[in-house]
């Protein structure tokens, strides 16, 4: 069993359409969260980061963390055709500064 | 400013041949990483830099695979003997490591996709 477990998709929504975004993880050490955001031939980029359990809301974006159900999951509001891309999650722990990737949700929005 | 560069931007080989992957960080980031991003095994760690320490290797799938860094700044890996699921694209970070600071961002080069025939 992966240390993190992603649905790979594809997701494909209409634009304006709500979209969340999940993960799953086994390893309790985990502290920070992340999320990468992946264009097409392109490395990944921070989207957001959120440290322990809670919400955190930038913008259209709304990162979610619940450490009881080791549970991870990204809300984009308003969705745009822009935001297609793959979303990484990528927990890390406190003594190991390489971060564990989810193998990354493709999402397409369809203007 | 100038971002993460890797080079080549694709390498295609032949299985048993070596080859060498260069990233050069973001001035002044003391933390590099190598990752592996294949289609089977999404995006894996490598190494990991971090000033004069001794890197952590952990990562490495084999004894064929090796980096170096330079003065602190670049860094070069090298796979020796290739095979066909080396084939991937190999993505290095760099990030500023300091204290006090919950979370140091990674940032990411755009990759280099090695082909392995």
């Amino acid at each position: 069993q992966k240390e993190v477990e992603q649905d790979p998709g594809p997701l494909s929504v209409p634009e304006g359409a709500i979209v969340s975004l999940n993960c799953t993880y086994s390893n309790s050490a985990f502290q920070y969260f992340m999320w990468y955001r992946q264009y097409s031939r392109k490395g990944p980029e921070l989207l957001m980061y959120t440290y322990s359990s809670g919400n955190k809301e930038d913008g259209r974006f709304t990162a979610q963390v619940d450490k009881s159900s080791k549970y991870i999951s990204l809300f984009i509001r308003d969705s745009q055709p822009s935001d297609s891309a793959t979303y990484l999650c990528a927990p890390r722990w406190t003594g190991r500064r390489a971060l564990t990737f989810g193998s990354g949700t493709r999402l397409q929005v369809q203007p | 400013g100038a971002g993460v560069s890797q080079s080549p931007s694709n390498k295609v080989t032949e299985k048993g041949k070596d080859v060498e992957l260069r990233c050069d960080p973001i001035s002044g980031h003391t933390a590099l990483y190598w990752y592996r991003q294949s289609l089977g095994q999404g995006l894996e760690f490598l190494i990991y830099f971090q000033g004069n320490s001794a890197p952590d290797k952990s990562g490495l799938p084999s004894d064929r695979f090796s980096a170096e860094r330079t003065g602190g700044s670049v860094s070069t890996l090298t796979i020796q003997r290739t095979q066909q699921e080396d084939s991937a694209v190999y993505l290095c970070a760099s990030s500023l490591e300091w204290g006090g600071r919950i979370y140091n961002e990674q940032f990411f080069g755009p990759g280099t996709r090695l082909t392995v025939l």
